[in-house]
């Protein structure tokens, strides 16, 4: 299974963009870019996703690297509810694979009012 | 729709126990997962389903079973608790690739305490 390598922690102040980063260096050419988010004693969330051009959505913009074996995920302006643990996970589009999605230990953002 | 939805939130057993952790989705999503998270940890893939009938392996799955008679369900059965599966689980679903939107979508989970 492709993998993806996250740093363990970031910090920022609030009302200030944010940029996660994600390595997946082994990625696929089929393998899309999922982003998740857990806030504190909760399941896990859907954030945003992509393949290959960058994506915006409510919560969040991706971006994708031109060689794909990299992204970033952009908070634009945190707030205290954006503190989160941020899972980057690759999922492959076209095969049964795309069922055994394996999750990092993420990065935990820290968000300073 | 209710979503993804898991039983019992909260559970304590002794070691040698049996028990079943429940899930169930009424999003007719073919795919479902579980995982586990340990204190401070990330999420570590236990079985999976693509679809009724069919199930495997994930990271994590020995002193776990699975089945998937219906579409709708999805059980982890512990058969014997041991200390080291002292936990949060948590239940997944999604569409299958190729769908439009199939991210996954998580239960609320079941904290496990194994004594």
């Amino acid at each position: 299974d492709a993998k993806t390598t996250q740093p363990n922690s970031m910090e920022s102040n609030e009302e200030e963009p944010v940029h996660l980063p994600c390595n997946h260096s082994t990625i696929s050419g089929t393998d899309y870019i999922h982003w998740y988010r857990q806030l504190p004693s909760q399941g896990p969330e859907y954030v945003i996703h992509g393949l290959t051009s960058n994506v915006n959505n409510r919560m969040a913009s991706l971006a994708i690297a031109e060689d794909r074996k990299s992204s970033t995920l952009i908070l634009h302006r945190a707030t205290l509810r954006d503190a989160a643990v941020y899972y980057c996970i690759l999922r492959d589009l076209y095969n049964t694979n795309a069922g055994k999605s394996t999750f990092g230990d993420g990065t935990t953002l820290t968000v300073k009012p | 729709n209710a979503g993804v939805t898991q039983t019992p939130k909260f559970q304590v057993l002794k070691t040698g126990q049996s028990m079943t952790l429940q899930c169930a989705q009424d999003m007719n999503h073919e795919y479902m997962s579980w995982y586990r998270q340990d204190p401070g940890m990330g999420l570590r893939l236990i079985h999976y389903s693509v679809g009724a009938g069919i199930t495997d392996q994930g990271e994590v799955p020995n002193g776990y079973n699975v089945s998937r008679s219906t579409t709708e369900d999805f059980p982890l059965r512990l058969l014997s608790a041991a200390p080291s599966q002292t936990s949060v689980y948590f239940c997944a679903s999604s569409y299958r690739p190729g769908q439009d939107s199939y991210e996954q979508y998580f239960g609320p989970g079941t904290r496990l305490t194994v004594t």
